[in-house]
């Protein structure tokens, strides 16, 4: 079956960087992009960023850029997600999802599935 | 960047209820809007895609509909498995944003 299965939690002091990794199984991996989603304790979904496991094309939302890299590595079916210049607000738990695409008649459409289990990262002096 | 507005945040609702949430979007997003359910502590799993279609393996009670800016997730005979929280999600533009999310608690 396709799962996306992430590394474990992190506790990190501020000005760090985390690495979260993602790793893929149950189909091609350079048939889909890999977003990044976080969220925050009690809070809502935030979406990072995506990356191509095709060509390591990536996306990355302005609020990250500077701060985030996503990667990917094609042998191993993995994908990365670092965090510099981490802070105390840093602090939630990080999904990876499988980018699946939808052509139709009306548009390209797309959405997440499945999402890897979730990695906190707890950002604390 | 897109604004995505769900109503209500929360709700309460008796087994075999019909339920209706509603997300509304700042700008015009199409038929470009998704309905992600999560239950507590666990991860995002999609129920609906381009605004009304079912994602495979997902129970025909959940319904979609909506165009524009202004969308409905509907579930027609609530069950206990779908006491949760849902999001709705547009991906017409990056950054692609989701909304504040409405909890589903039993009454």
């Amino acid at each position: 079956q396709v799962q996306l299965v992430q590394s474990g939690a992190e506790v990190k002091k501020p000005g760090a960087s985390v690495k979260v990794s993602c790793k893929a199984s149950g189909y091609t991996f350079t048939s889909y992009g890999i977003s990044w989603v976080r969220q925050a304790p009690g809070q809502g979904l935030e979406w990072m960023g995506w990356i191509s496991a095709y060509n390591g094309n990536t996306n990355y939302a302005q609020k990250y850029q500077g701060r985030v890299t996503m990667t990917t590595d094609t042998p191993t079916s993995t994908a990365y997600m670092e965090l510099r210049s981490l802070r105390s607000d840093d602090t939630a738990v990080y999904y990876c999802a499988r980018e699946f695409v939808v052509v139709a008649a009306t548009g390209h459409f797309n959405g997440f599935d499945p999402w890897g289990q979730g990695t906190l990262v707890t950002v604390s002096s | 960047d897109i604004q995505m507005t769900q109503s209500p945040s929360s709700l309460s609702a008796y087994v075999g209820d019909r339920v209706t949430i509603t997300c509304r979007a700042s700008l015009y997003i199409s038929g470009y809007l998704n309905w992600y359910q999560q239950r507590p502590g666990k991860a995002p799993k999609v129920l609906i895609y381009a605004a009304s279609s079912l994602q495979s393996g997902v129970p025909s009670r959940f319904s979609g509909s909506g165009s524009g800016t202004d969308f409905t997730l509907t579930i027609s005979s609530l069950q206990p498995e779908d006491f949760a929280t849902y999001y709705c999600q547009q991906t017409y533009s990056s950054p692609l944003t989701f909304g504040g999310g409405t909890k589903v608690e039993i009454k």
